[in-house]
């Protein structure tokens, strides 16, 4: 099945406690993005890459990483998280930036306290 | 980013018609995108129109563009309690990154 899968769902940490979201896709999609999706300001993009070891910054990259060492994942990395990172995160996918069906994850609650 | 902006609720009686719009700012858009968000889960592709196009039908799904205005709309025939969601207008342009509006809660009554 075609899918995108993040880890973990859910998870509460303290501020300044790094953690990693994981995404893996299953597609052999080159284009990867994370957004994040607040009330009110919909979804915006955190960090996109368009292939292995090529990644950019979307809209609101500050206090965040992210790497491509494999096509399949795409981990988003938060060195020193603070409460107004508190958010829905979601990776997706696509064949090719831009143009084509993004496929999504189920996304990641995540709160910072 | 651009500016994608979006009603952000809506309630209509099921058996109506449901028409969500959108606006946007870039004129390079080329493809526009609706997506459907049901809760607790990801989005989901509902259907795209190419910039060129001024309407596009799939079954109780009717997608207007109006270039001109930078306007798109969603509409929802016979709209049922399985209707109900969040949904986003999208745009790419010409950097081919895809940018999301607020969303719009669709809440249907029964």
């Amino acid at each position: 099945e075609a899918q995108v899968t993040q880890n973990p769902r859910y998870l509460i940490t303290v501020t300044g406690k790094k953690l990693t979201v994981t995404c893996s896709q299953n597609m052999n999609h080159e284009y990867m993005s994370w957004y994040r999706q607040d009330p009110g300001l919909g979804l915006r993009q955190i960090y996109y890459s368009m292939n292995v070891e090529v990644t950019d910054k979307g809209d609101v990259p500050e206090g965040y990483k992210v790497s491509r060492k494999e096509k399949r994942n795409f981990p988003l990395i938060l060195e020193s998280p603070s409460p107004n990172q508190t958010s829905l995160y979601f990776c997706a996918s696509n064949i090719r930036q831009g143009r084509t069906e993004a496929f999504f994850g189920q996304g990641t609650r995540l709160t910072v306290v | 980013g651009e500016d994608v902006e979006q009603s952000l609720f809506l309630s209509v009686r099921e058996g109506d018609s449901s028409v969500i719009n959108c606006t946007y700012t870039d004129s390079s858009s080329t493809y526009l995108y609706w997506y459907k968000q049901e809760p607790g889960a990801g989005l989901q592709l509902l259907t795209y129109i190419f910039s060129n196009m001024d309407m596009k039908q799939d079954q109780r799904l009717t997608v207007l563009l109006n270039k001109k205005d930078k306007h798109l709309s969603l509409r929802i025939a016979d709209t049922q309690t399985g209707d109900s969601a969040i949904y986003f207008c999208a745009e790419t342009q010409s950097t081919n990154n895809l940018f999301f509006g607020t969303g719009t809660r669709l809440t249907v009554i029964p």
